[in-house]
């Protein structure tokens, strides 16, 4: 079945730039998604990219997805304090239509 | 009011009692869907429900039972409990398709479960 797959652990200081990394085996994916878990809350939708995509930017945050190497990644720039947060990586599984989770991301900012 | 309600919110249980987590949606979806989150392991799919009569087994689905009472109303079941089922469940709903195709989905509260 699918695999994704992330780091667990990313520190930044206030201000910088947070790049947050996932990989996944099924190709055939149609939509990647990022979402955002903060303490004691269920998983919220940040942002998505359609596979015929390499790039998408929404504010602060760029999604880069490389499909050769299926690699996808998700850049904050700027990043805050309210940042700190569990992130998600998803790739939907278009053979059973449903989302196949990475293991998530805490990342922690420091003042 | 929250779109995606769970009750309870946290739960201590012992060994072998049977529990029931439930989950009601004002989205008016029609797909839902029972996850569990442990350190390290990301989210596992324990159960999904495309439509009423549509339920479907996830990753994990041993050890627990779904009941789709209606559109609005999708609960889960441990019939036995046990120490390795503690975990944080999150109940959540999709709109897949209305949304330029992406599958967002809306995520409960979660549900702390332990298990002694």
């Amino acid at each position: 079945g699918e695999d994704v797959e992330q780091s667990l652990f990313l520190s930044v200081r206030e201000g910088d730039s947070s790049v947050i990394n996932c990989t996944y085996t099924d190709s055939s994916s149609t939509y990647l998604y990022w979402y955002k878990q903060e303490p004691g809350a269920g998983l919220q939708l940040l942002t998505y990219i359609f596979s015929n995509m390499d790039m998408k930017q929404d504010q602060r945050l760029t999604v880069l997805l490389n499909k050769k190497d299926k690699h996808l990644s998700l850049r904050i720039a700027d990043t805050q304090t309210g940042d700190s947060a569990i992130y998600f990586c998803a790739v939907e599984n278009t053979g059973f239509q449903k989302l196949v989770f990475g293991t998530g991301t805490r990342l922690l900012v420091s003042p | 009011d929250a779109d995606v309600t769970q009750t309870p919110r946290n739960r201590i249980t012992k060994t072998g009692k049977r529990i029931m987590l439930e989950c009601s949606q004002t989205k008016g979806h029609d797909r839902m869907y029972w996850y569990r989150q442990d350190p390290g392991l990301g989210l596992q799919l324990i159960y999904y429900s495309f439509d009423v009569k549509d339920i479907n087994k996830g990753e994990i689905s041993d050890g627990y039972s779904v009941s789709r009472q209606a559109q609005a109303k999708f609960s889960l079941s441990l019939e036995s409990a046990i120490p390795n089922q503690t975990a944080l469940y999150f109940c959540a709903t999709s709109d897949h398709g209305t949304s330029g195709g992406a599958d967002t989905q809306y995520f409960g509260p979660g549900t702390r479960l332990t298990v002694l």
